[in-house]
């Protein structure tokens, strides 16, 4: 298995801003996600990092808005831009296994992001 | 959209009892996962059960496919308190190789 460090825990943000959560994984794997959980609600797919090429976002988000970085194969970072209130949320990290030829995530502890 | 629907949404049970959680999903899986995330934390991958499996155990818990009715049952026997803590089903779909999360259920063991 896989542990994933993900920081800052938690933040409280004022409007406009922009703010960076990292990820740090103890091993090497090929591709990364990252997940926005709104309050109450179920997790949804920001988009995949994959090292050394340009993050894949899911229909609803766009680059300007989440860029993402992949410099290597432990780490990712995701930075929430130009943030409003409606981006308060529980941003999380995961990285995929395979355990016995089925794909499972490993989570991070998550960021929750309280936007003013 | 949300691949699974976790049925119920909220469940109050005594610490002792058995929980069960449903799952319902619309399209053709490869495999069916449980996930636990305990108050604002990260997931915790529990159970997966693949599409030509009808059952599974991992202690106290019990997973239930039945791919003709598109739904899964999750079973916690003899709860604790330490049980309580939001429960996502999340289907592995064919041809997408994205696992996708349902809307979960909430349980809360009371001691």
């Amino acid at each position: 298995s896989a542990v994933i460090s993900q920081k800052p825990s938690r933040d409280i943000c004022q409007r406009g801003t922009s703010l960076t959560i990292q990820c740090q994984v103890d091993s090497q794997v090929t591709m990364m996600f990252w997940y926005r959980q709104q309050p109450g609600q179920s997790l949804t797919l920001i988009a995949t990092a994959n090292q050394g090429s340009e993050a894949t976002y899911e229909s609803g988000f766009v680059i300007d808005k989440f860029p993402i970085s992949r410099p290597n194969l432990t780490f990712s970072t995701l930075t929430v831009s130009n943030m409003s209130p409606e981006d308060s949320s529980i941003y999380l990290c995961s990285v995929e296994l395979t355990v016995s030829g089925a794909n499972v995530l490993t989570f991070g502890a998550g960021s929750r992001l309280t936007v003013l | 959209s949300q691949q699974g629907e976790e049925d119920p949404q909220a469940l109050s049970i005594q610490e002792g009892e058995n929980a069960t959680m449903n799952c319902s999903y619309k399209t053709s899986i490869n495999n069916l996962q449980w996930y636990r995330q305990n108050s604002g934390r990260g997931l915790v991958h529990l159970i997966l059960i693949r599409s030509n499996e009808r059952e599974k155990h991992s202690g106290r818990l019990r997973v239930t496919l039945d791919t003709s009715k598109k739904s899964s049952s999750l079973l916690i026997t003899a709860s604790r308190a330490a049980d309580t803590a939001s429960y996502f089903c999340a289907t592995d779909v064919r041809g997408y190789q994205k696992v996708t999360f349902g809307i979960g259920t909430k349980l809360q063991v009371i001691p």
